[in-house]
């Protein structure tokens, strides 16, 4: 159960587009269509912002969009704007009943 | 609305155990896999254990398995983490969150702080 690796910092300016990664394994994003992405605010809780490797939950903005090629998953922020500034993390189905998750990563608005 | 709360967490001297409470509200608790899911200060998130609608199928990672049993409450609601022999690693908030979507968790609590310290 190896942990999705995820660069540890982002940054772009307002209005602008950033793109994180998420790169496991075979056994795990390469091998499933169960990516998810969650934002995160300081002291706050999580919120999925994607799921099933590029499906919006009702309320998300569209600027947020994920997609995956092979072991690797990304998300994109297009426009980016100031209360984008937040901790993403992404999770996958690893097989027989397990989740993995990243480390996370910060996206800094400049 | 849909909503979680979880209570139970605390300060606890290593070996020791704990109960972690989730209460649900505004939905059907009986349909939906529930799981627990921690966060080290600073650190990434960390799957911890999930429990299905009926409570039959349960699933641990292995970090945690053999020391903490998840359980369900469907006629109150509730979602429990029984957590023995606590480490410092196991130190964290832990969050019950809801899974309505495949594999993604769209509905989390406030998070319950575990402080594993002599």
């Amino acid at each position: 159960q190896s942990a999705l690796t995820q660069p540890p910092s982002a940054s772009g300016s307002p209005g602008q587009s950033v793109t994180i990664s998420c790169t496991g394994t075979s056994s795990d994003v390469g091998g499933y269509n169960y990516v998810s992405w969650y934002q995160q605010h300081p002291g706050k809780a999580p919120k999925l912002i994607i799921y099933d490797v590029s499906r919006r939950p009702s309320g998300v903005p569209d600027r947020f969009s994920g997609s995956k090629s092979g072991n690797t998953a990304s998300l994109t922020v297009s426009g980016l704007q100031a209360e984008d500034e937040a901790d993403y993390s992404c999770s996958s189905y690893a097989g027989s009943n397990n989740l993995v998750f990243g480390g996370g990563t910060k996206l800094t608005v400049l | 609305q849909v909503q979680l709360v979880e209570s139970g967490g605390g300060l606890v001297k290593p070996g020791g155990s704990l109960r972690l409470s989730c209460a649900g509200s505004g939905f059907t608790f009986r349909d939906y896999y529930m799981s627990w899911i921690r966060q080290a200060p600073g650190k990434g998130l960390e799957w911890v254990s999930y429990i299905s609608n009926s409570g039959t199928s349960i699933y641990y990672a292995d970090s945690v398995k053999g020391r903490f049993t998840v359980s369900r409450d469907n006629a109150k609601n509730s979602l429990y983490l029984q957590m023995n022999s606590l480490r410092a690693e196991d130190a964290a908030v832990y969050y019950c969150a809801l899974e309505r979507v495949n594999y993604g968790y769209d509905i989390w609590g406030q998070g319950t702080m575990v402080t594993v310290s002599s």
